[in-house]
C-alpha cells in the first residue's frame, strides 16, 4: 500500500540555518504530495502541496519539488526562524484518504 | 469562521467507560476522517466517510465506531476504552480527491486510565 517515509528528528538548528526535511513516498498510482505543519497545540495545517512531477510547492520561504524519479518531496528553508518551530509531516494521497509520514520535530533556537 | 470542531480537548476515561468525541464542520465537505496521533507513528487513519451515510474502515478501526447522519458531523465512539486507546485524536475534512487539502481540528487528547 502507499507510504511515506520521513527523517526521523527531532532536528535542532540555529536561526537563519538552512533547513532539509527528506520524504520519500510508496504509490502505486500517481499521487499528490503535501507538507503539513503543526504548531505546539494546535491542529495540523497544510503548508504546501505539488500535484504532478516536478512540481514545486512553496510557502512562507519553504519549497519542495516533486520528483517522481527518485520518489521524493524533501522540504527545504534557506534561513529558519524561532518561529518554523513545530512539527512537520509529509503526506500523499491518491484519492480521498491521505497517509502521513511519522512526523518531524524542528526546533530552532535563537 | 468555525472551520472543523472538536470536542472535548482533553478526556480522561477509566478502562471499559465508553464515550464519544465529537466531531463537526461548516465547509460542506464530503469528505470526513478520524486519525490517531501516536509518537513516532505519525497520524494514522482509524475511520472516514465520503458522505453522509457513508462510513469505512481506515487503517486502525478496531475498537471504535463511527456513524455520519449529516454532512455536518461525524462523531467518533469508543466501545470499551482500553489503555492502548491513549493518543491524541484529530478530525480532518475536505472536498475529496488526490488534491484537495485536508482542514484539521485541534485535537482530543485521551487518556485511557
Amino acid at each position: 500500500g502507499d507510504s511515506v517515509t520521513q527523517m526521523e528528528g527531532p532536528v535542532t538548528l540555529s536561526e537563519e540555518a538552512f533547513l532539509t526535511i527528506n520524504c520519500t513516498y510508496t504509490a502505486t498510482g500517481y499521487p499528490s504530495l503535501f507538507w503539513y505543519v503543526q504548531y505546539p497545540g494546535e491542529g495540523l495545517q497544510l503548508l504546501l502541496k505539488a500535484t504532478k512531477a516536478d512540481d514545486k510547492g512553496s510557502n512562507k520561504g519553504f519549497e519542495a519539488t516533486y520528483r517522481k524519479e527518485t520518489t521524493s518531496f524533501h522540504l527545504e528553508k534557506g534561513s529558519v526562524q524561532v518561529s518554523d518551530s513545530a512539527v512537520y509531516f509529509c503526506a500523499l494521497s491518491e484519492g480521498d484518504d491521505m497517509r502521513f509520514g511519522a512526523g518531524t520535530r524542528l526546533t530552532v533556537k535563537p | 469562521n468555525a472551520g472543523v470542531t472538536q470536542t472535548p480537548k482533553f478526556q480522561v476515561l477509566k478502562t471499559g467507560q465508553s464515550m464519544t468525541l465529537q466531531c463537526a464542520q461548516d465547509m460542506n465537505h464530503e469528505y470526513m476522517s478520524w486519525y490517531r496521533q501516536d509518537p513516532g507513528m505519525g497520524l494514522r487513519l482509524i475511520h472516514y466517510s465520503v458522505g453522509a451515510g457513508i462510513t469505512d474502515q481506515g487503517e486502525v478501526p478496531n475498537g471504535y465506531n463511527v456513524s455520519r447522519s449529516t454532512t455536518e458531523d461525524f462523531p467518533l465512539r469508543l466501545l470499551s476504552a482500553a489503555p492502548s486507546q491513549t493518543s491524541v485524536y484529530f478530525c480532518a475534512s475536505s472536498t475529496g480527491g488526490r488534491n484537495t487539502e485536508a482542514f484539521f481540528g485541534q485535537g482530543t487528547r485521551l487518556t485511557v486510565v
